[in-house]
């Protein structure tokens, strides 16, 4: 059971907006500590996506937005395309672990 | 820009030790907290410990007992043990920082057979 909570899949089509939410605690989110958001096609590594909340790293599309309120983060892709299709993480830390979390992942299928 | 490069034996014997490290380019290992993370086939990422310059470092519970994450600040490398390995090990296993800044490793697939 992972400490950020993410729904397992979420769906749209082509040109849609879909959000994926990932819920924490007082212990992470809440406290205060970033959420960074991934993207993983199948057999490569994560790829960055979101950084500090709600900034995009150089390269990555102006549809991938996050945000953060309270102990959630969401990310949202706004006009959705079929190359979006994969696996989509959160990650942030943990102030009572003393280390780093990760989501379990949401499937985004288009 | 920091990149990272994972290395070390693609197969592992069970009950043994599996051992990997992480060489650093384009930064200094003088910074930032330096992660370990595995994903075992079809599941999700999990954090399995840290380790700062000086040597301090923290590991995930779950997995302490058999961890042990060591630098070489002169290589600018850092390394992972992970002791009595099972087939529940066989995962990609990759090094990273998780903030502020980001940098993740390609990965290395073990295999425990």
């Amino acid at each position: 059971q992972s400490v950020l909570t993410q729904p397992p899949s979420v769906s749209g089509a082509p040109g849609q907006r879909v959000t994926i939410s990932c819920t924490g605690s007082s212990s992470n989110i809440g406290a205060g500590y970033d959420v960074h958001w991934y993207q993983q096609l199948p057999g490569t590594a994560p790829k960055l996506l979101i950084y500090g909340n709600s900034n995009r790293p150089s390269g990555v599309p102006d549809r991938f937005s996050g945000s953060k309120s309270g102990t959630s983060a969401s990310l949202a892709i706004t006009g959705i395309q079929a190359e979006d299709e994969a696996d989509y993480y959160c990650q942030s830390y943990d102030s009572n672990l003393s280390g780093y979390v990760f989501g379990a992942g949401t499937k985004v299928s288009v | 820009q920091v990149q990272l490069q994972e290395s070390g034996p693609g197969l592992v014997k069970p009950s043994e030790t599996l051992s990997l490290t992480c060489s650093v380019s384009g930064g200094s290992i003088s910074h930032f907290y330096w992660n370990w993370i595995r994903q075992a086939p079809g599941k999700g990422l999990e954090w399995m410990g840290y380790i700062y310059y000086t040597g301090s470092t923290n590991y995930n519970p779950s997995l302490k007992s058999r961890v042990t994450i060591s630098v070489d600040t002169s290589k600018n490398q850092f390394s992972l043990r992970l002791s009595s390995v099972t087939a529940a090990d066989t995962a990609v296993y990759y090094c990273a920082t998780l903030g502020p800044s980001v940098y993740w490793g390609q990965g290395s697939l073990v295999t425990v057979s």
